[in-house]
């Protein structure tokens, strides 16, 4: 079965514009998650979503935002970009929220490598 | 908090031995899940291997094992018969109630395989 696919796979943005990144989970998966990966400060927790509904947040400005569909599908959204917003974003997805033992690993896409200017 | 430390940022492997990589964590949760997860240059993550807290057999994936301690709270990767496909960056991950079911990733360890 077909994975996680994100879109675009990479994008060029200067400062100041905003970028909506796309998400399509594996079929069945209601969970999407979303994370940033920078050198810096390594992989970090954006937001995750089940069921239309953002069920937690990371520490990261309110530039950053998200949305669930009735299909799963997700997008997320920065607004004001930053030099410091260029990173690869991940997307992952899983059948439910929690733990739920290995069952509910976190299925990752190739992610989305965003260049701010 | 929950923290994840890695401390090897880079590992040499020959071609068909095995080699460990380290993963000591910190929690107060008694129910987590500990992954590891793969991040070759192209930039997928790809899971590994999992390890409940209640878990009490050490997970097995193929050619992946993990060193489950818990009372140490470590949760080493031994990697058998290295393949120079295995060369990559590799996480150690947990995930529980406290950290609202988020992956807690660590640093990461670049492993490189030689021939």
């Amino acid at each position: 079965k077909a994975g996680v696919t994100q879109t675009p796979r990479y994008l060029i943005k200067t400062r100041g514009q905003q970028v909506t990144l796309s998400c399509s989970p594996i079929s069945g998966h209601r969970s999407v998650s979303w994370y940033q990966q920078t050198p810096g400060q390594g992989l970090q927790f954006l937001f995750e979503y089940f069921s239309e509904t953002q069920r937690n947040k990371g520490n990261f400005p309110g530039r950053f935002s998200g949305r669930q569909f009735s299909n799963s599908r997700s997008e997320m959204n920065v607004s004001t970009l930053e030099l410091g917003d260029s990173a690869l974003y991940l997307c992952a997805s899983s059948l439910n929220l929690g733990l739920a033992s290995g069952a509910n690993v976190l299925t990752f896409g190739a992610g989305s490598r965003l260049t701010v200017l | 908090a929950q923290k994840i430390t890695q401390t090897q940022p880079g590992m040499f492997v020959q071609e068909k031995e095995a080699v460990t990589l380290d993963c000591t964590y910190d929690t107060s949760d008694q129910s987590y899940g500990l992954f590891w997860y793969k991040q070759p240059s192209s930039g997928e993550m790809i899971f590994l291997i999992y390890q409940g807290s209640y878990d009490e057999q050490n997970a097995t994936e193929g050619r992946y094992s993990l060193n489950f301690q818990k009372a140490r709270k470590s949760a080493n990767l031994v990697i058998s018969a290295s393949q120079l496909g295995d060369s990559a960056m590799y996480f150690c991950a947990m995930r529980s109630s406290n950290s609202g079911y988020a992956l807690n990733f660590g640093k990461g360890t670049s492993l490189l395989v030689t021939p």
